[in-house]
C-alpha cells in the first residue's frame, strides 16, 4: 500500500519561497506513476499545481510555471515543491498524490494527508 | 483550459435519500473523469475513474455515468459517513487538470 506524507514549514514570509517535500512509502517512485502537488485554500475548491515523473521531466499549471520547480529525489523516495514569491494568495492546505495512469486515463491516488502553509509576516 | 462545473453547489438530503450530483466539461472529455469525496479537514479520497469505474473498496451504493461533456455521481441510500463535498475532476488534459468547484452533501 503506498502512503503519501508532506512535510515543511507551515509558516512563510510574504516574498519568500514555500518548499515542501513528500515522501513516499510502500511503493517505489521509479513505477510507471507521474508525482503531483495539489492545493486548497481555505474554503476554496481544488488546484493541480504540476507534477513529475521518475526521469525528472515536468509539467506545471501555467498560472504557476513561472513560480513553480517539482523536482524527484529517487534514493530518498521523495520529491519536493518549491514555489517563489508567495503572497497571502498562496495560503492553501498543499497535497502530495500518486497520478495513477491506465488506458491513458489519469487520476490521483492515494493522497498524503495535506499540510497547511500561511503566508504571513 | 477545460473548465469544470458541478450541480447544485450544495444539496440537503436525508439518510437513505437517492442523491443525484451532475458535473459538466466545457468541452469533450470522452470518459476520462473522476470523481472524488472529501471529509472535513481530509484529504480527497478517489471513488470513480474514467466516468464509471468504482474504486476498490468504494461501497457499490457508489455509481458513476456519462461521457462527452456531461457526467453524473449517484448515491443510491446515503449513508451518516457520505455527508462529504464531492469533486469531479478531468482527466484529458494531461498537461493541466482541472477540478470542478464541488458539491457539499450536508444534513437535511
Amino acid at each position: 500500500q503506498v502512503l503519501l506524507q508532506e512535510s515543511g514549514p507551515g509558516l512563510v514570509k510574504p516574498s519568500g519561497t514555500l518548499s515542501l517535500t513528500c515522501v513516499v512509502s510502500g511503493g517505489s517512485m521509479s513505477s510507471k506513476n507521474w508525482w503531483s502537488w495539489v492545493r486548497q485554500s481555505p474554503g476554496k475548491g481544488l488546484e493541480w499545481i504540476g507534477e513529475t515523473y521518475h526521469s525528472g521531466s515536468t509539467n506545471y499549471n501555467p498560472s504557476l510555471k513561472s513560480r513553480v520547480t517539482i523536482s524527484v529525489d529517487l534514493p530518498k523516495n521523495q520529491f519536493s515543491l518549491k514555489l517563489a514569491s508567495v503572497t497571502a494568495a498562496d495560503t492553501a492546505v498543499y497535497y502530495c498524490a500518486r497520478v495513477v495512469v491506465v488506458a491513458s486515463i489519469n487520476w490521483f491516488d492515494p493522497w498524503g494527508q495535506g499540510i497547511l502553509v500561511t503566508v504571513s509576516s | 483550459d477545460i473548465q469544470m462545473t458541478q450541480s447544485p453547489s450544495s444539496l440537503s438530503a436525508s439518510i437513505g435519500d437517492r442523491v443525484t450530483i451532475t458535473c459538466r466539461a466545457s468541452q469533450n472529455i470522452t470518459r476520462y473523469l473522476n470523481w472524488y469525496q472529501q471529509q472535513p479537514q481530509k484529504a480527497p479520497k478517489l471513488l470513480i475513474y474514467g466516468a464509471s469505474s468504482l474504486q476498490s473498496g468504494v461501497p457499490s451504493r457508489f455509481s458513476g455515468s456519462g461521457s462527452g461533456t456531461d457526467f453524473t455521481l449517484t448515491i443510491t441510500s446515503l449513508q451518516p459517513e457520505d455527508f462529504a463535498t464531492y469533486y469531479c475532476q478531468q482527466g484529458y488534459n494531461t498537461l493541466l487538470f482541472t477540478f470542478g468547484p464541488g458539491t457539499i452533501v450536508d444534513v437535511k
